[in-house]
C-alpha cells in the first residue's frame, strides 16, 4: 500500500483480556519497528524486525508482550493479560532500509490506541 | 543505552515569533533525525542530519548538528499557526537495532 497501515485504530479491552494490534508496512521495506507512546510522551521502542527475523526486542515491557513478522511483511503486536498501564498508542514504523544502512527513514502508521479498563 | 534529551518540553508563541528546540546527546551520534507529530496524528519525518556541524534549510525551518556530533537544534522562523504539534528528534541506539526518540517539545502557536 501507500502508506503503513494499522488495525484496530482504536482497541478497548478489560483489564486480563489477550489484544493483537496489526501493522501492514509499506510493501518491500525491509525494517519494522514497534513503539509504545503514552500521552503527552515520545514513542518508546518496543522491537525491532529486519525482514523476518526479530533483531532486537529489547524494549518489550514484560513478557505479556510477544510481536512476530512471520513472513516478512505484516507483523502482529500481541499483548496478554492486559493491565491498565498497557493503556497507550502503538505505533508501527517501516523503513526501506536495514538499520545498520545508517539511511532509516521511519515511516509511521496512524496508531493503534489501546485503552485497558 | 541512548538517551537524547530535549528542551524545552513546551514552547507557546505568538503568530509570528521564533521558535527553538534544542536536542542533546551524552555520547556521540551517528546522524540525528526530526520527526513532527500534529495532535492527534502520528511522526513524520522531517530531516536526518549525518554530518557534523550540517546545516539544513526548508523553507522557514532550519536545523543543526553540532560540530562534536552530540547536540541538533530545529529553529522555525516567523511561526505560523499550521506549525503547531510536538517535534521529536531521534537518533539511532548504540547497543541495539532502534531509533530512540526524545520526549519532544510541544508547540503552540497563537493567532
Amino acid at each position: 500500500g501507500a502508506g503503513v497501515s494499522q488495525s484496530p485504530r482504536y482497541k478497548v479491552a478489560k483489564r486480563g483480556q489477550d489484544v493483537a494490534l496489526r501493522c501492514d508496512p509499506i510493501s518491500g521495506h525491509v525494517s519494522l519497528f514497534w513503539y509504545q507512546q503514552a500521552l503527552g510522551q515520545g514513542p518508546e521502542f518496543l522491537t525491532y524486525f529486519q525482514n523476518e527475523a526479530q533483531l532486537d526486542k529489547s524494549g518489550l515491557p514484560s513478557d505479556r508482550f510477544f510481536a512476530e513478522r512471520p513472513e516478512g511483511s505484516v507483523s502482529t503486536l500481541k499483548i496478554q493479560r492486559t493491565q491498565q498501564e498497557d493503556s497507550a498508542v502503538y505505533l508501527c514504523a517501516s523503513s526501506f532500509s536495514g538499520f545498520s544502512s545508517g539511511a532509516n527513514v521511519l515511516t509511521f502508521g496512524a496508531g493503534s490506541r489501546l485503552t485497558v479498563l | 543505552g541512548q538517551q537524547v534529551m530535549q528542551i524545552p518540553q513546551y514552547q507557546h508563541v505568538q503568530e509570528g515569533e521564533d521558535f527553538t528546540t534544542y536536542c542533546n546527546s551524552s555520547t556521540t551520534l551517528s546522524n540525528i533525525q526530526w520527526y513532527k507529530q500534529r495532535p492527534g496524528g502520528h511522526p513524520v519525518f522531517l530531516i536526518q542530519l549525518v554530518k557534523s556541524g550540517e546545516v539544513k534549510k526548508q523553507k522557514r525551518l532550519t536545523f543543526q548538528f553540532g560540530e562534536a556530533k552530540k547536540n541538533s537544534s530545529l529553529h522555525i522562523t516567523a511561526t505560523q499557526t499550521t506549525d503547531v504539534g510536538t517535534y521529536f528528534c531521534a537518533a539511532p541506539d548504540n547497543y541495539g537495532q532502534n531509533f530512540v526518540f526524545g520526549p519532544g517539545t510541544r508547540l503552540s502557536v497563537l493567532p
